[in-house]
């Protein structure tokens, strides 16, 4: 069972350029969440999605950033006009979701991440 | 998510046991406990959860308090590949799929 698979490995950009992160969940997790990571700094969620909903968005900024997770395919996080403090590594994770479940208790497994730089 | 407070960093030698320690005095009943880590350049990874009982499992051991204010994360026989950023998190139970809330976690270097 591969794990969660993140794509690119990095990414290069100029400012006011598009990104775009993919980002394929273990093989049965219907939920994924999108953390960024700055340099030297800790994880911060910014999004979490169900297939073809977004549950929680509270810490995505309000402009140019997108994440969808569609019925079939990837879960993409999409930023428009990117600029320089956009660099970072943006890290995707999937789980279960088996509510009332103790014994999984909705863990997370994350990928290996993207790098962004933006020139 | 409650609040939990870790120690900046931390450090051990190989092939020695690491405690590293975790306080969350507002836990409420229904939080589980969880640890993650994050080697360098990847992603975190799950460790450990519990509840209310000590928990093992083949990474490690987690003891929890009596009164669930704080817990302690056991490496019994820490390598070098144990050199990561630890993460102590409070995972509310049972209200559905939630966000992971990370603080700065402890930084755990392994002489060797």
């Amino acid at each position: 069972n591969a794990g969660v698979m993140q794509n690119p490995r990095h990414l290069v950009r100029r400012r006011g350029q598009e990104a775009r992160l993919r980002c394929s969940p273990m093989k049965g997790h219907s939920h994924v969440y999108w953390y960024r990571q700055l340099p030297e700094e800790g994880l911060k969620f910014m999004v979490y999605l169900q297939k073809e909903n977004i549950i929680d968005e509270s810490g995505m900024p309000k402009e140019r950033f997108s994440a969808e997770f569609p019925k079939e395919g990837p879960s993409i996080l999409r930023i428009q006009q990117v600029v320089r403090g956009d660099s970072a590594a943006y890290f995707c994770a999937s789980s279960l979701n088996l509510q009332g479940d103790p014994a999984t208790n909705e863990k997370l497994f994350f990928g290996s991440g993207t790098q962004l730089s933006v020139l | 998510d409650a609040k939990t407070t870790q120690p900046n960093s931390m450090e051990s030698n190989e092939e020695e046991p690491v405690h590293l320690p975790c306080n969350h005095s507002t836990i409420s009943g229904t939080d589980y406990i969880h640890w993650y880590r994050q080697l360098p350049s990847q992603g975190p990874e799950y460790v450990i959860h519990g509840l209310t009982s000590n928990v093992n499992n083949r990474m490690a051991s987690l003891a929890i308090a009596e009164d669930r204010k704080s817990s302690t994360l056991i490496l019994h026989r820490a390598t070098l590949r144990d050199a990561a950023v630890y993460y102590c998190i409070l995972r509310a139970q049972p209200q559905g799929a939630q966000k992971l809330v990370f603080g700065q976690g402890t930084r755990l270097t392994i002489n060797p």
